[in-house]
C-alpha cells in the first residue's frame, strides 16, 4: 500500500539560506511522485514530479527534488529561501486509477 | 489551455441547512474529477471521485454526497450541514492515465455555524 509522510510539520529558515522539506514514500509498485504548494486561502498548485527518467527533477520557483529509490525519499530542496516561499507544501505518491496520497504537509515560514 | 473554477469562493451557512458547491473545468475533456476537503490545520481528505459522468465513488463516508450531471461538472452536495462539514473544500482534475498530476481549483471557505 502506498503512503507518504512528511517529516516536520513547520521549518523555519531565514531568508537566503537553504530550503529542505523532507518526504518519505512507501509504494509496492514504482512511485510517481509530485510536490506542491499552497499559499493562504488558495487551491495547490503543481511544484515538480518524478515518472521516470533522471531522478533529479526541476520545477517552478528554483526548487528541485531527488528521487532516492534506496531511501524511499523525495526530499524537496531550495538553494536560497525568498520570503514569498512561505507556503504550505505537499507531498505526494500515485495510486491506482489516477487517485494521489498527499503528506500532512509542511509549513515553511521564512524569516527576514 | 485548462482552466478550473469552483464558487462560491466563501459560504456561511447555519447547522442544518443545505449545501451545493459546483466545480467546472475548461479546456480538456473527460477527465478525472476529484472533492477533497482541508480541515484547519490538517492535510487533505479526498471526498469523491469520479471517472465519468454519473461515475461517483466516495471514499469517506458522511452527509455530503457528488453528482457528475455533465462531463466537466463536480458538485458537492449536503441536505442538512453538520459544525464537523466546515473546511476549505478542493475540487481537482487529472487525467486518468498513470501518472497523473492534479490540477486544483481556488477553493470554496466553508463556514457552518
Amino acid at each position: 500500500a502506498q503512503s507518504v509522510t512528511q517529516l516536520g510539520s513547520h521549518v523555519s529558515v531565514s531568508e537566503g539560506a537553504l530550503v529542505l522539506l523532507r518526504c518519505n514514500y512507501s509504494s509496492s509498485v514504482p512511485p510517481y511522485l509530485f510536490w506542491y504548494v499552497q499559499y493562504p486561502n488558495q487551491g495547490l498548485q503543481l511544484l515538480l514530479k518524478y515518472t521516470t527518467g533522471a531522478t533529479l527533477v526541476k520545477g517552478i520557483n528554483g526548487f528541485e527534488a531527488e528521487f532516492k529509490k534506496s531511501e524511499t525519499s523525495f526530499h524537496l530542496t531550495k538553494p536560497s529561501a525568498h520570503m514569498s516561499d512561505a507556503a504550505e507544501y505537499f507531498c505526494a505518491v500515485n495510486l491506482q486509477g489516477g487517485k494521489l496520497i498527499f503528506g500532512q504537509g509542511t509549513e515553511l515560514s521564512v524569516k527576514p | 489551455s485548462q482552466t478550473i473554477h469552483q464558487w462560491p469562493a466563501t459560504l456561511v451557512q447555519p447547522v442544518g441547512s443545505p449545501l451545493s458547491l459546483e466545480c467546472t473545468v475548461e479546456g480538456t475533456s473527460n477527465p478525472n474529477l476529484y472533492w477533497y476537503r482541508q480541515a484547519a490545520g490538517r492535510g487533505l481528505q479526498l471526498l469523491f471521485y469520479s471517472v465519468g459522468i454519473g461515475q461517483i465513488s466516495s471514499e469517506v463516508p458522511q452527509n455530503l454526497s457528488a453528482s457528475r450531471p455533465q462531463d466537466r461538472q463536480f458538485i458537492l452536495s449536503s441536505k442538512k450541514l453538520l459544525l464537523s462539514d466546515s473546511g476549505f473544500y478542493l475540487c481537482a482534475w487529472g487525467s486518468g492515465y498513470t501518472p497523473s498530476e492534479q490540477y486544483f481549483g481556488p477553493g470554496t471557505r466553508l463556514t457552518v455555524t
